[in-house]
């Protein structure tokens, strides 16, 4: 089952904060967050693991709701760098095959 | 580490044709998993390995398709023949564990236009 992001896309100013969401209708193990820019692969950003955690290195954190079946994505005082299209991957069991929802775009102007 | 190497990076071919996409994955990760990116259809799995057995092929989208793992360092993903529809780019991905908590490591893609 695809989880749903939201938004689809956002636009932000350097400097503003955004939240990006991930939800799935189904009990969740695991929840991770990748980063892709044009034309590249997508690269890792964390991985939230069951047990409700809250995770974050330099300005990007994320939390995990295991009851509520969602994960949030924070970006604080966003960079230029910050571009791309953000994916959340949920895995339902240890097994390690996740499905990857449709993506949020997030565009960051100086 | 390199990371994750596929090949080749880009394959125009015609259709009906045979296309061979490879993959070496990171020494040492158990995991392999195959992804097709396009616009319309967004990050699909086709199919994943754990530890060079495959577990999951109900991605694959025909009898088009097919993969291989014959060792830990070296899988395939062929499609015979190929269609207009099967261009996209596809990624192959490799992870340890999940619960190791270091996610998946993607390859540069291989872009596949079918004309």
């Amino acid at each position: 089952q695809q989880p749903v992001q939201s938004p689809q896309a956002v636009i932000l100013r350097e400097g503003e904060d955004a939240v990006i969401n991930c939800s799935s209708s189904k009990a969740l193990y695991s929840v991770h967050w990748y980063r892709q820019k044009h034309g590249e692969a997508p690269v890792f950003l964390m991985i939230l693991l069951k047990g409700g955690e809250q995770k974050g290195h330099d300005k990007i954190s994320a939390s995990f709701n295991e009851k509520k079946q969602q994960s949030s994505l924070y970006l604080t005082a966003s960079q230029l760098s910050y571009s791309g299209t953000y994916f959340c991957g949920t895995m339902n069991t240890n097994a390690g095959k996740s499905t990857f929802g449709d993506g949020t775009t997030l565009t960051v102007k100086p | 580490d390199a990371g994750v190497i596929q090949s080749p990076r880009h394959e125009v071919t015609e259709m009906g044709q045979e296309v061979t996409l490879r993959c070496k994955p990171i020494s040492g990760h158990n995991s392999l998993f195959w992804y097709r990116q396009t616009m319309m259809r967004g990050l699909e799995l086709l199919i994943y390995f754990n530890n060079n057995v495959p577990i999951d092929d109900s991605g694959m989208p025909e009898d088009r398709f097919s993969a291989k793992m014959p060792n830990a360092s070296f899988s395939t993903l062929k499609i015979q023949p190929s269609e207009p529809r099967d261009s996209a780019v596809y990624f192959c991905a490799s992870s340890l564990p999940v619960d190791v908590g270091r996610g998946y490591t993607f390859g540069s893609g291989t872009r596949l236009t079918v004309v």
